[in-house]
């Protein structure tokens, strides 16, 4: 199956600066990637996504890159807030449509 | 209307019980999951299914097995419950079409489950 690897596992933050979570997959042939963001004792809620054919995207304060040769994505936040505290997970969906997780980021943002 | 929504929300149970947790989706989407999410907070996927395939995780024991009725609904069956089992298990649902802009998997609001 997929593997998905996230980095770092813990990220702290001051209010204002930017936050980056890498990660990378091993199944070159998975084609969406989704990041998640998981707020304490709730479900994880989609905050954007990338296909395969697309290099990066971006909505408002945060950005997605993708580079598949690598194979490897990434998250960017800017001009972060104390409110994006909370655990962000990156994960690759396979042809098979499964959904393949990373181990997850705790982001602290420092007021 | 709640997209996912499983059930219970909380469910404390003694050691060799069996237990089950309801999910259904009133998305209309083709495919279903469930994961596991333990004390470190990793997600782990346990199953996938639609109505033409189930796929399971080779690591799932095989005390657990998901049930579903329709497409609308996976239900999770445990068996024989261990200590090991407590963690927050989550239900989940996805469109498999890549051509539909919505292809992210949405998740229920997960279970909590205690085994004692």
């Amino acid at each position: 199956g997929e593997n998905v690897e996230q980095h770092p596992s813990t990220l702290s933050v001051q209010e204002g600066d930017s936050a980056v979570i890498k990660c990378t997959y091993s199944d070159s042939a998975s084609n969406y990637f989704p990041w998640y963001k998981q707020e304490l004792g709730k479900r994880p809620q989609l905050i954007i996504d990338i296909r395969s054919n697309v290099g990066e995207k971006k909505d408002q304060r945060i950005a997605v890159t993708l580079n598949k040769t690598a194979k490897h994505f990434s998250l960017h936040i800017t001009e972060t807030q104390p409110e994006d505290s909370a655990v962000y997970f990156c994960a690759a969906r396979n042809t098979g449509n499964q959904f393949y997780f990373g181990t997850g980021t705790s982001l602290t943002v420092i007021p | 209307d709640t997209a996912v929504s499983q059930t219970p929300k909380y469910l404390v149970t003694q050691m060799g019980n069996d237990k089950s947790i309801k999910c259904e989706q009133n998305l209309g989407h083709d495919t279903m999951y469930w994961y596991k999410q333990d004390s470190k907070k990793f997600l782990k996927i346990m199953f996938s299914y639609n109505n033409k395939e189930l796929i399971i995780n080779e690591t799932v024991p095989n005390r657990f097995s998901p049930k579903s009725p329709d497409k609308a609904h996976l239900n999770l069956h445990i068996n024989s419950l261990e200590l090991g089992d407590s963690a927050v298990y989550f239900c989940a649902s996805s469109q498999q079409s890549f051509a539909d802009r919505n292809t992210e998997a949405f998740f229920g609001q997960g279970t909590r489950l205690t085994v004692v």
